[in-house]
């Protein structure tokens, strides 16, 4: 069975103090690694996808790494609108991905 | 408007009654999903659909039926409500396998 566990829950942080979101992963064949962004009453947003090992992606304040048991979401210098749930997925085989619980991350100015 | 929309946000129903919460996408993407969200947990998975007349259960499945008549459309329904399907619920869709999802806006319902 695929599993997805996040760290932490919540992570305060001072806008400016960089930090990074944990997601880590068992899958029988990954196919690929979401990272998806939520605000408060809406949809997940779509943020990167990572393939393989040793991939990075970036945007903007964001960078998402991937080893092969876990990926990271860097946070460098976050503004108080990066604030939101961050949430991990990972598609296996078929064609249903499994999401982890979430990082609720809040940006004090 | 292109995209992907839900119906309605809101709706509160009661213990025994029949609701049919609504999507629609406009891409004409093979893979749609419903996900139900409860407060401290992520994503689960109800059902999904890989094309038109194709579904398969998700992680809970229970209580809810769907259909794919159309590629567009994938409607989700709760035969006999009960509490513990008060829920906010996500319709999603995406192209292939491995692409990213789309998600509708969702719909808040309350069970009493």
């Amino acid at each position: 069975e695929d599993q997805v566990t996040q760290s932490p829950e919540a992570l305060r942080l001072q806008e400016g103090e960089s930090s990074s979101l944990n997601c880590s992963y068992t899958v029988s064949g990954l196919r690929g690694l979401f990272w998806y962004r939520q605000d408060p009453g809406k949809g997940p947003e779509f943020l990167f996808t990572l393939y393989s090992a040793g991939e990075e992606k970036e945007k903007e304040r964001l960078k998402a790494t991937l080893t092969k048991k876990e990926s990271f979401l860097h946070i460098t210098a976050p503004k108080p609108e990066d604030s939101a749930t961050y949430l991990c997925a990972v598609q296996a085989s078929a064609g249903k991905s499994t999401f982890g619980d979430g990082t609720t991350l809040t940006v004090k100015p | 408007d292109a995209g992907i929309t839900q119906s309605p946000r809101y709706k509160i129903t009661e213990t025994g009654r029949q609701v049919t919460l609504m999507c629609h996408q406009t891409w004409s993407h093979s893979y749609m999903f419903w996900y139900r969200q409860d407060l401290g947990h992520g994503l689960r998975l109800i059902y999904y659909s890989a094309a038109a007349d194709i579904t398969d259960k998700g992680e809970v499945p229970d209580g809810y039926v769907v259909s794919r008549s159309k590629t567009e459309n994938f409607p989700l329904t709760l035969e006999s409500a009960t509490r513990s399907q008060t829920s906010v619920y996500f319709c999603a869709s995406r192209e292939n396998r491995v692409s990213e999802a789309f998600f509708g806006q969702g719909t808040r319902l309350t069970v009493v």
